[in-house]
């Protein structure tokens, strides 16, 4: 069965602070494309990142980096230098299939992240 | 370059009513798919429409259906309306054209409140 956990359901730094976000995934395909979304009070996912499962580089954007690892099943995501504008819900999510296809995504519970000043 | 647009914004109804909710998908995307996120909650996966047929379904009655129009744009409808029913509805585009699952884009979605 594909499940995705995010296991910090509220988080509350101070601006400035950097913050991991967590999350777990489960999956028996050896294909797979794992993401991340933001999703502001507005409503709308934003998408973030999309890393296939042959894939294990990390990667940096910004004050955003992300750590893929398959030996955990883990694909944390970093803010450094959090800011205010960074409040938001963070949604990891799964999707499984190969090249051409389009999986649905199968999303975690996501975390509320709340950034003070 | 417009993003994904869908309508109403909100909308409600009361137990038993029909619905139909509407998407339009991201300029260059052909597969629409739809997603219903109660409070708190990650969204979940309904359907993906893709050259105007259902292509994959999630775990939900078929008091949900759907359509797609030869533009791309879609429709949810949604029967029979329960409580729990009462949810934000996500449309997200994507398309084929391109190798490996590219990411779907969202929508703001549509609060649907049933009383």
């Amino acid at each position: 069965a594909q499940k995705v956990t995010q296991a910090q359901t509220e988080i509350s730094v101070v601006e400035k602070e950097d913050v991991t976000l967590d999350c777990v995934y489960e999956t028996r395909d050896t294909t797979y494309y794992l993401f991340w979304y933001k999703q502001p009070p507005s409503g709308e996912l934003v998408f973030l990142i999309r890393r296939n499962s042959f894939d294990e580089q990390n990667e940096i954007s910004g004050r955003y980096s992300w750590n893929f690892q398959k030996s955990t099943s883990s694909f944390n995501f970093t803010i450094t230098a959090s800011q205010v504008v960074d409040s938001a819900v963070y949604f990891c999510a799964l999707s499984e299939g190969n090249g051409g296809s389009q999986g649905n995504l199968i999303f975690g519970k996501g975390t509320k992240l709340s950034v003070k000043p | 370059d417009a993003g994904v647009t869908q309508s109403p914004t909100h909308l409600i109804k009361t137990r038993g009513q029909q619905v139909t909710l509407r998407c339009s998908p991201k300029s260059g995307h052909d597969t629409v798919s739809w997603y219903q996120q109660a409070l708190g909650q990650g969204p979940q996966f309904i359907f993906q429409y893709y050259e105007e047929e259902e292509r994959q379904r999630g775990n939900f009655p078929d008091r949900f259906s759907g359509h797609q129009f030869p533009n791309y744009s879609s429709e949810l409808n949604v029967n029979a309306l329960l409580l729990g029913d009462s949810a934000l509805y996500l449309c997200a585009s994507s398309t084929k054209r391109l190798r490996g699952n590219q990411p779907q884009h969202f929508g703001d979605g549509t609060r649907l409140s049933i009383l």
